[in-house]
Parts: C-alpha cells; structure tokens; sequence
C-alpha cells in the first residue's frame, strides 16, 4: 500500500536559517505529493503540492520538488522566520479531485527561535 | 481561504455512552468530506469517506458500527462514536473537499477523551 516516512524530528533553528525537511513515499503509479503545515490551535493548511515528476511546488518560501527517482518530496526553505513555527506533514494521494483520499506522514515539528 | 470548523473542540465522556462530532464547511458546500483520526505523535490515519446523500466509505479495519457517520448537507457531516471506550480516545480531524478550489480543507480537530 501506500505511505509516507518524514525523519524524525523535531527540529529547532535558528531565524534566517536554512530548512530541509525530508519525505520519501511509496506508491504505485504516479500520485500527487503535497505538504501541509498546522499552526498551534488551527487546521492543516496545504502549503504546496505538485502533481507530476519533477513538478515543482512553491509557497511562502517553501520549495518541494516531485523526484519520481528517489520517490522523494523534501521540503525547503531558504530562511527560516519564527511565524515558521508548526507541524509539518507530507502526504501523498493517488488521485486528485474529491477522490483524493491522503496518506500522511507522521509529521514533524518544527520550532524557530528568534 | 475555506474554513472548515469542528464541534466540539474538547469532549469527555465516560466509557459506555456516545458522543457526537460536528464538520460544517462554512463558506463553500462540500459533497465529500474526510474523517481522520490522529494518535500522539503519529501521522492521520483516514477514517471514512462521507458523501453528501450516501453511505459514507469505510477503511478498513474501522467498524462502521462504532464510528457513525452522517453527511446530510453539503456544509455538514458528523461522526458518532458509540459506546464509547478508552481505546476510542484520540484527536479527530475532518476535511472537505471544495470543488471550487479543488482543494481539501481541514477542521482544527476534536479532542476525544473517553474515561
């Protein structure tokens, strides 16, 4: 079946820092790969996705790539502010649209100290 | 963006009774809504899928008979937990899909805990 292995966390950083959180899944066919972020008190929030091999998603700073050759997602962000401060989650589905039932990571926290 | 809100935020309950929980999508309408549960420290595990006029789709491995799930509007699904017990307790998450945005959105979670 389906899943998705995050390294273990968490992670503390300092401001302007250099972020790389990595995802590795396994999966038939080709899924979409996404990252979702929850800040303290609130929902998921999708903070990228991309759909296709080497598909690149970006938001906010953050960059994850699509490598369909190492079956890899890591997210990245070339500095790091406080309000960065969350759980993060990568996540895979095999179909899009309302389909799109997701597999997650199991998440990992992320802490940015001034 | 679309917010996606849970009732309650906190519940306990005693081993043997039921409790309700609530997903309204509130500025979009929803024909297909997600229910996950999440055990500390690990990731969300999908639950159900609940279709607006249907029956929802169960993973398997999740009694149908225990965790009831009702989506009756297309801004409203809930998930009943019956009888409930210790092993029930965990943190609850719903999504709706928004065929607009294409886009799931999710719920800020319940707290269950059952004593």
């Amino acid at each position: 079946g389906n899943s998705v292995t995050q390294m273990e966390g968490p992670v503390t950083l300092s401001e302007e820092a250099f972020l790389t959180i990595n995802c590795t899944y396994t999966a038939t066919g080709y899924p979409s790969l996404f990252w979702y972020v929850q800040y303290p008190g609130e929902g998921l929030q999708l903070l990228l996705k991309a759909t296709k091999a080497d598909d690149k998603g970006s938001n906010k700073g953050f960059e994850a790539t699509y490598r369909k050759e190492t079956t890899s997602f890591h997210l990245e962000k070339g500095s790091v502010q406080v309000s960065d401060s969350a759980v993060y989650f990568c996540a895979l589905s095999p179909f899009t649209g309302a389909n799109s039932k997701l597999t997650f990571g199991k998440g990992i926290t992320l802490s940015v100290r001034p | 963006g679309a917010v996606v809100s849970q009732h309650p935020s906190r519940v306990i309950c005693k081993s043997g009774t039921s409790v309700k929980i609530e997903c309204r999508s509130l500025d979009f309408q929803a024909t297909t809504m997600f229910w996950y549960r999440q055990f500390p420290k690990q990731s969300l595990m999908l639950m159900a899928t609940s279709n607006e006029g249907s029956k929802a789709t169960y993973e398997q491995g999740v009694e149908k008979d225990k965790f009831l799930i009702n989506h009756a509007s297309l801004t409203l699904s809930t998930l009943t937990v019956t009888s409930a017990h210790p092993e029930d307790s965990s943190f609850y998450i719903c999504s709706a899909f928004s065929t607009g945005a294409y886009e799931q959105y999710f719920g800020p979670g319940t707290r269950l805990t059952v004593t």
